[in-house]
């Protein structure tokens, strides 16, 4: 069973920061990976698919890289709509414990 | 523009079983290019995969709940279905229906969510 590592489980910035999560799975899964955003009471939505391919409507800020076991989502400069909850998933469909990105 | 809907109970009791069913609309759910799965998320925590089918009815599961698990497709009504048996309150969660695409699986469309409480 492939398990996915998230870091850090909380960041905490302002608006216009850049932000770095990481995602580390425990035996490569060369590029299947996705991340997603949730924010209260919605459903997640896919921002990356394939570890770097951005979803269709997903803003040129989300940027997604890695493969094998270590793959990252940046987001360049936070805008207010950015602060929500991240999570990476690998093809099982199993996912991360999740990065909540929060106002600092 | 492709529409997924959850639908059941949204209170069930301990031991017996849940069952929602998710309509899709604006697309079939017959393409052979797509699977189909549940996901929950129990109150304040993060996301469980539970199993995933295709439109000829191959199923995968979670292992950790493969015991209690049936899902099927009904492709006359574009619709699949979740049944879990024996449920306990450790079930209770928002329930999610979502299109997988792709080698990597990643769900590309959701449904709303559906809020199932186990409780007597």
């Amino acid at each position: 069973e492939i398990v996915l590592t998230q870091s850090p489980a909380t960041l905490s910035l302002s608006p216009g920061e850049r932000a770095t999560l990481s995602c580390r799975a425990s035996q490569s899964i060369s590029t299947y990976l996705a991340w997603y955003q949730q924010k209260p009471g919605q459903a997640p939505r896919l921002l990356i698919y394939d570890a770097s391919n951005r979803a269709t409507g997903i803003p040129a800020r989300f940027s997604g890289s890695g493969s094998g076991t270590d793959f990252t989502l940046t987001i360049s400069s936070l805008e207010p709509e950015d602060f929500a909850v991240y999570y990476c998933q690998q093809p099982t469909p199993t996912f991360g414990g999740g990065t909540r990105v929060e106002i600092k | 523009q492709l529409q997924l809907q959850e639908s059941g109970p949204g209170l069930v009791k301990p031991s017996e079983t849940l069952s929602l069913t998710c309509t899709v609309s604006g697309g079939s759910i017959s393409s052979s290019s797509y699977y189909w799965g549940w996901i929950r998320q129990s109150p304040g925590k993060g996301l469980e995969w539970i199993g995933s089918i295709n439109y000829s009815g191959n199923t995968y599961y979670n292992p950790s709940l493969k015991s209690r698990l049936t899902i099927s497709v009904d492709t006359s009504k574009n619709q699949f279905s979740l049944k879990l048996t024996s449920v306990t309150a450790a079930d209770t969660a928002a329930y999610y229906c979502a299109r997988h695409s792709g080698a990597g699986m990643w769900s590309d469309y959701w449904g709303r969510g559906t809020l199932v409480t186990v409780s007597s």
